[in-house]
C-alpha cells in the first residue's frame, strides 16, 4: 500500500524559513518522481514542484521559484521543501504527491496523495 | 501558463442524474490532461489521465472526453459518494496548472 507522510508545516513569521518532508513507503521510491502541490484554505490546488527519481531534474512554479527548493534522499525514501523567504500567500496545506508512471514515462500527474502539513505564514 | 477554466463552479444534482462537467484550456494541450475528484478531509483522487482513460480502480460510471481545447468529465449516474469537487489539470507545458474545481452538490 502506497503511503506518503507530510511533516514539519508550522507557524512561521513573514520572511521565515521552514522545512517540509514526506516519508513515501509501499513503492519503488527512486523510480518515481515527486512534487508538492498546495492548497490555501477555501481555494483550489496550486501546483509547487517536482523531482525526479534520480533527483537530478526539478521543476518549479514560478510564485516559489528562487525561494523553494525540492530535494530529495533515496535512502531514506524521502522528499523535502527547504521554503524561505515565506510570504502570507504561501500559507497553504501542502501535498506531498507521487507522480503516475507510465511505462517507462513520467507522466506528471499525480496518482498518490499524502494528506498534507499546514503551514502558515503569520505575523 | 495554461490557465484552465473550469464550468460550472457548481452543478447541483440529485443521485441517479448525469453530471457533466467542462474543462476549457487556454491553448491546446493536445490529450495530456487529468481530472481528480476532492473529497472534506481526503487528498485528491486521480480519476482520468491523458483525457480519457480511467485510473486504477475507478468506476466505469466516470468517463472523460475531450482534446486541444476542450475536455468533458462525465459521471453517468451520480452515487452518493460522488458528491465532491473535481479537479482538471494540465502536463502539456511547465507549469503544471489546475483548473479551479467545480463542486457537485447535492440538490
Amino acid at each position: 500500500e502506497v503511503q506518503l507522510l507530510e511533516s514539519g508545516g508550522g507557524l512561521v513569521q513573514p520572511g521565515g524559513s521552514l522545512r517540509l518532508s514526506c516519508v513515501a513507503s509501499g513503492f519503488t521510491f527512486n523510480i518515481y518522481a515527486m512534487s508538492w502541490v498546495r492548497q490555501a484554505p477555501g481555494k483550489g490546488l496550486e501546483w509547487v514542484s517536482v523531482i525526479s527519481g534520480s533527483g537530478g531534474g526539478t521543476y518549479y512554479a514560478d510564485s516559489v521559484k528562487g525561494r523553494f527548493t525540492i530535494s530529495r534522499d533515496n535512502s531514506k525514501t524521502t522528499i523535502y521543501l527547504q521554503m524561505n523567504s515565506l510570504r502570507a500567500e504561501d500559507t497553504a496545506i501542502y501535498h506531498c504527491a507521487k507522480i503516475f508512471r507510465f511505462a517507462p514515462v513520467d507522466t506528471y500527474y499525480f496518482d498518490y496523495w499524502g494528506q498534507g502539513t499546514l503551514v502558515t505564514v503569520s505575523s | 501558463e495554461i490557465v484552465l477554466t473550469q464550468s460550472p463552479a457548481t452543478l447541483s444534482l440529485s443521485p441517479g442524474e448525469r453530471a457533466t462537467l467542462s474543462c476549457r484550456a487556454s491553448q491546446s494541450v493536445s490529450s495530456s490532461l487529468a481530472w481528480y475528484q476532492e473529497k472534506p478531509g481526503q487528498p485528491p483522487r486521480l480519476l482520468i489521465y491523458d483525457a480519457s482513460n480511467r485510473a486504477t480502480g475507478i468506476p466505469a460510471r466516470f468517463s472523460g472526453s475531450g482534446s486541444g481545447t476542450d475536455f468533458t468529465l462525465t459521471i453517468s449516474s451520480l452515487e452518493p459518494e460522488d458528491f465532491a469537487v473535481y479537479y482538471c489539470q494540465q502536463r502539456s507545458n511547465w507549469p503544471l496548472t489546475f483548473g479551479g474545481g467545480t463542486k457537485v452538490e447535492i440538490k
